[in-house]
């Protein structure tokens, strides 16, 4: 099945800074999804981008398919932002695999 | 935000003693599916249905059966629980099969002693 690595574990950063976690496949997909679950253990959709990029607000996404990684991009981290940051992929034939996550802890 | 529940959000029950889990959605969406979230393994697919009365297995399906009489929901069920079944289920959704995006129910923690 396919393999999914992301990078790094994990991440700590100060209020105001950015950041880039990434998100490796093993193989060609046709789902690809970024989650954050929150301290609460919420998991929240921030972006089905199985190909291209999107922006949601200080959130941003690019997956470049025909090489097999995905990035999400935080710009002026908040506190809120804070949790664990979830990649998931699906192939033609499997289900929807996650990473391990990107932990992420923002201080004030 | 996507209407999905799940009930109960927190159980405590004993070992070799019958459990249900509920998943209610109101999207009207097709696909549904069962996922266990445990510390090291991230999430893991245990079943899945693609229509009333149509379920299929996913990769830690043993333990566990699942039923679907009616679009909306779908139940989770562990005959005999186990301590190695402790973990944070959640249910998810999607319009179609694996391709389409998955919103997730907001996750029932059970507790197996």
């Amino acid at each position: 099945g396919i393999q999914v690595e992301q990078s790094p574990p994990d991440l700590i950063l100060q209020e105001g800074a950015n950041s880039t976690l990434r998100c490796n496949f093993s193989d060609s997909v046709n789902n690809l999804q970024w989650f954050h679950q929150n301290p609460w253990g919420q998991l929240i959709n921030l972006f089905y981008i199985p190909s291209g990029t999107k922006q949601n607000g200080r959130l941003s996404a690019t997956t470049v398919a025909t090489e097999r990684y995905s990035l999400l991009y935080i710009s002026s981290s908040q506190t809120t932002d804070s949790g664990v940051y979830f990649c998931a992929v699906s192939g033609n034939t499997g289900k929807l695999i996650f990473g391990q996550g990107t932990t992420l802890q923002v201080k004030p | 935000d996507a209407g999905i529940t799940q009930s109960p959000r927190h159980k405590v029950t004993e070992t070799g003693t019958p459990v249900t889990l509920r998943c209610h959605q109101t999207e009207n969406h097709r696909y549904m599916y069962w996922y266990r979230q445990d510390p090291g393994h991230g999430l893991r697919l245990i079943h899945y249905s693609y229509g009333v009365k149509d379920t299929d297995k996913g990769e830690v399906s043993d333990g566990y059966s699942v039923s679907r009489s009616k679009t909306e929901d779908f139940l989770l069920t562990l005959e005999s629980a186990t301590s190695s079944q402790t973990s944070v289920y959640f249910c998810a959704i999607s319009d179609g099969g694996y391709s389409y995006e998955q919103y997730f129910g907001p996750g029932t923690r059970l507790t197996v002693t």
